[in-house]
């Protein structure tokens, strides 16, 4: 069975780098079923979609960040990770990783959530 | 693709049936999730393909739709599903969401 851990740091300066990464057990990232992706949740607030990465090493961002945003992969297969650069007090959130099963079948499994919050 | 979720926030009681819906911006065929989230806890899929039961959910739960009204239904509410609820379109990218609908205890 699948599980996905987000980690990173809790706390990041305005202007800085957020760097969270996922680790993925009980499997991994090389089957083209999937996509794996990160979201995001603002305080009391929904869910934005913010991009995934396929095995193939094919990224897809949402328009709304893609000028700050880059998800890579480990070699390894294991971990997939986020970078969101220049943040703002906007960025904090709750940070999630999660798997898609591609063909339209929704996030099946999806990490517990990491709280990133962005002051000086 | 925006998606409007009505009500907002409903109140219910164990055993109610609790209908909510799922409007998108343009027709999204059958491309939709829904989801049920706990506080402090990530997203739990329910249903895909508008209507297709995740194994494992319970058969009170069922959706429907397509194009650009789709529902959730809890055919009688039970303790452990007051909970916020979300859609979420596949259609196209960027994915998106509804902004939730909060089930609460009566």
């Amino acid at each position: 069975q699948v599980r996905l851990q987000e980690s990173g740091p809790g706390l990041v300066k305005p202007s800085q780098t957020l760097s969270l990464t996922c680790t993925v057990s009980g499997g991994s990232i090389s089957s083209g079923d999937y996509y794996w992706s990160w979201l995001r949740q603002h305080p009391e607030k929904g869910l934005e979609w913010i991009g995934y990465i396929y095995y193939s090493g094919t990224t897809y961002y949402n328009p709304s960040l893609k000028s700050r945003v880059t998800i890579s992969a480990d070699t390894s297969k294991t971990l997939f990770s986020l970078t969101l650069n220049s943040v703002t007090v906007a960025d904090t959130a709750v940070y999630y990783c999660a798997r898609e099963l591609r063909g339209l079948y929704g996030m099946d499994v999806w990490g517990r959530g990491t709280t990133v919050t962005v002051s000086s | 693709i925006q998606l409007t979720q009505s009500p907002s926030s409903l109140s219910a009681s164990v055993g109610d049936r609790v209908t909510i819906t799922c409007r998108a911006s343009q027709g999204i065929s059958s491309s939709l999730a829904w989801y049920q989230q706990k506080p402090g806890k990530a997203p739990k899929l329910l249903i895909y393909a508008a209507s297709t039961l995740r194994s494992g959910v319970p058969s009170r739960f069922s959706g429907s739709g397509s194009g650009t009204d789709f529902t959730l239904t809890i055919s009688s509410l039970q303790p452990e599903d007051f909970a916020t609820y979300y859609c979420q379109q596949l259609n196209s990218y960027p994915l998106t969401f509804g902004g939730g609908t909060k089930v609460e205890i009566k």
